[in-house]
């Protein structure tokens, strides 16, 4: 089975701080993405990763970024946290099929549910 | 950017009775289609999924869903749903970003509650 896991299932962060969200997948998956979750907007793509060192933004990449510098770990970084960050973080893991990517389907881990304050 | 609708935000059933959820994409190319299912307090699990071939896929618990490319729709069925569907569906669609690469794009989410 492949196994997402996130550091942690609860976090609460002032405003102003930097924070790290960590994701790390055992199936040597090409492919790791970073979503927010919130009510009645469903998953929102922040940032994805192809291979290691490469990065690509998603939809609503403002004030967040990313790290990748081993294939099974995918950072998530807010530089400066802000209340409008409250959320709830996914990570998901996909292999790579072909060039053209698809035939595909994302594991996703159980998420991580921040507060900043 | 690609969209995803889903027009149910919140459905209200009785157990045993059928369940038709929206799905309605933008894309006009080829995709590929998904239902995910979060239970309360679990992570999203993969219920079933389009590639190509027969438009009518089934997946677990006795979820299916028709792909109708004509409609850009992919709407998600079940003949009789347990107080054990209670979750939060969501439909996505994977097509490509603006730089040509792949990612899923997600509707909102229809929130489910099967009345025992």
């Amino acid at each position: 089975d492949v196994k997402v896991t996130q550091s942690s299932r609860y976090l609460v962060k002032r405003t102003g701080e930097k924070v790290f969200l960590e994701c790390v997948q055992d199936m040597d998956h090409e492919n790791m993405f970073w979503y927010r979750q919130d009510p009645g907007l469903g998953l929102r793509l922040i940032y994805f990763s192809y291979d290691v060192k490469m990065k690509e933004k998603g939809d609503i990449p403002e004030g967040y970024s990313v790290s990748r510098e081993k294939k099974e770990r995918f950072s998530l970084i807010l530089e400066s946290a802000s209340t409008n960050q409250t959320s709830m973080y996914l990570c998901a893991s996909s292999p790579l099929h072909g060039a053209q990517q698809l035939n595909y389907e994302q594991y996703f881990g159980p998420g991580t549910r921040l507060t900043v304050t | 950017a690609q969209s995803v609708s889903q027009h149910n935000h919140h459905v209200i059933l009785s157990e045993a009775a059928s369940l038709e959820l929206g799905c309605n994409y933008s894309y006009g190319g080829t995709v590929n289609l998904f239902w995910y299912v979060q239970y309360p307090g679990q992570h999203l699990q993969l219920l079933l999924k389009y590639f190509s071939g027969d438009p009518l896929v089934k997946g677990i618990k006795g979820f299916e869903a028709e792909f109708i490319k004509s409609k850009f729709s992919f709407n998600l069925r079940k003949p009789s749903v347990q107080w054990s569907d209670t979750a939060e569906y969501f439909c996505a669609v994977n097509a490509p970003l603006g730089t040509g690469r792949r990612a899923l794009t997600f509707g909102s989410g229809t929130r489910l509650q099967v009345q025992p």
